[in-house]
């Protein structure tokens, strides 16, 4: 089946730092690509929709200066957690959309990220 | 807007019992509808999906039937096994191009031998 893969899986940051999250889809390309919040034991939230080639599109409520997001090919998108603080600790998920034989959404592993 | 909800957990039963896990859903048009199951530290992953109604997608002994009538898509197993702890996500989708899947809030289950 299709792949998507997160680097890193795991990340440690002090506060007022910045910390960027890729996801990959290793055998498909993407023209779509969904970034999820999870808190402990809570649903996934969508946070944004990433398109490759053009500004991401952010749910109410999510900062965009503070999640940068960047899509610069169908294989690749970045999120950027821009000065982080504890209360962004959180788990993200991305998800990537394949079109063809029909359009179907693979999620990657999912971040961990902790900051102190 | 389209919504999912799902039963309250957490859910607790002895190995070999038999499992519902009820899930409902709002939606205009004609969405697909998908269980998804997350193990303790892990990812999501896809245990199953119906596209239509009265569609039924099955997996790993876990099978569950696309009710328009009663916009439902409960998720059942006969005999569940210590493994099959984890949290379980009902979703659906719009079917539009480009369009995020819809969560609902999870439901654990801890399955005890």
């Amino acid at each position: 089946g299709a792949v998507v893969s997160q680097h890193p899986s795991w990340v440690i940051c002090k506060s007022g730092t910045s910390v960027k999250i890729e996801c990959r889809s290793l055998d498909f390309q993407a023209t779509t690509m969904f970034w999820y919040r999870q808190f402990p034991k809570q649903s996934l939230m969508l946070m944004a929709t990433s398109n490759e080639g053009s500004k991401a599109t952010y749910e109410q409520g999510v900062e965009k200066d503070k999640f940068l997001i960047n899509h610069a090919s169908l294989t690749l998108s970045t999120l950027t957690v821009t000065s982080a603080h504890p209360e962004d600790s959180s788990f993200y998920i991305c998800s990537a959309t394949r079109v063809r034989p029909q359009e179907t959404q693979y999620f990657g592993p999912g971040t961990r990220l902790l900051v102190l | 807007g389209n919504s999912v909800t799902q039963m309250e957990g957490p859910v607790t039963l002895s190995e070999e019992a038999f499992l519902t896990i009820n899930c409902t859903y709002t939606a205009t048009g004609y969405p697909s509808l998908f269980w998804y199951v997350q193990y303790p530290g892990e990812g999501l992953q896809l245990l199953l999906k119906a596209t239509k109604a009265d569609d039924k997608g099955s997996n790993k002994g876990f099978e569950a039937t696309y009710r328009k009538e009663t916009t439902s898509f409960h998720l059942e197993k006969g005999s569940v096994q210590v493994s099959d702890s984890a949290v379980y996500f009902c979703a659906l989708s719009a079917n539009q191009a480009g369009t995020a899947l819809i969560f609902g809030k999870g439901t654990t289950l801890s399955v005890s031998s």
